[in-house]
């Protein structure tokens, strides 16, 4: 079964600070990629995703992610963070096969100091 | 167009009681999956509704819990009897082709006291 595997629980940045948080899944076959953002008291957003093409995606409000295949990673960055940047990420993969479900990291808690 | 509406959005219930959670996905989604995040814990999926089918019931904990799709619409996941252990948060997601992602709910929030 895959997993997703994010490196920091907690990032704590002061604004225009840059920002990478990383995430690695295990899972040999072909995946989508994902990176949703769950602002306090909002629900899940999608803030981008990776079917094919171009390796690096570039999301909503200035977030990026690049898929290095051979690295099995999908990490988010941003280049100058803003308080409003405070929520917490989670990376997503969903396998290529059958009716296939998303599989979450434990998430990523992000907190930006004016 | 409607988002994906869960509610309650907060439960707070004793040990031993039963709780009923309803989803109503997006108009047109046949795909709906209900997730939970125990806390510090991943988002883990519970279970795949494809129209009023369960496609996967792989991560349903137990048989405490127990989903429905009545007519391919709305979902409701009842909660009986409740453990301490369920306590969590749980979302609703649907889609048109789980491949390309899916738009949560907002989430309940469950307690069990």
């Amino acid at each position: 079964a895959q997993s997703v595997s994010q490196h920091n629980h907690h990032v704590i940045l002061s604004e225009a600070a840059s920002l990478e948080l990383g995430c690695n899944y295990s899972y040999g076959g072909t995946v989508n990629l994902f990176w949703y953002v769950q602002y306090p008291g909002q629900h899940l957003q999608l803030l981008l995703k990776y079917f094919s093409g171009d390796p690096l995606v570039k999301g909503i409000k200035g977030f990026e992610a690049e898929f290095i295949k051979s690295k099995f990673s999908f990490n988010l960055r941003k280049p100058s963070v803003q308080w409003s940047d405070t929520a917490e990420y989670f990376c997503a993969v969903n396998v290529l096969k059958g009716y296939s479900t998303l599989t979450f990291g434990k998430g990523t808690m992000l907190l930006v100091s004016p | 167009e409607a988002g994906v509406t869960q509610f309650p959005s907060h439960s707070v219930i004793e040990k031993g009681q039963t709780v009923t959670l309803r989803c109503d996905p997006i108009s047109g989604h046949d795909n709906l999956y209900w997730y939970r995040r125990v806390m510090g814990k991943e988002i883990k999926f519970l279970l795949h509704f494809v129209k009023e089918s369960k496609q996967d019931e792989s991560g349903m904990p137990n048989n405490r819990f127990l989903a429905e799709r009545t007519g391919g619409t709305y979902s409701t996941l009842k909660v009986q009897p409740a453990e301490l252990e369920d306590s969590g948060v749980y979302f609703c997601a649907s889609s048109p082709n789980p491949r390309y992602g899916y738009t949560f709910g907002s989430g309940t929030r469950l307690t069990v006291v």
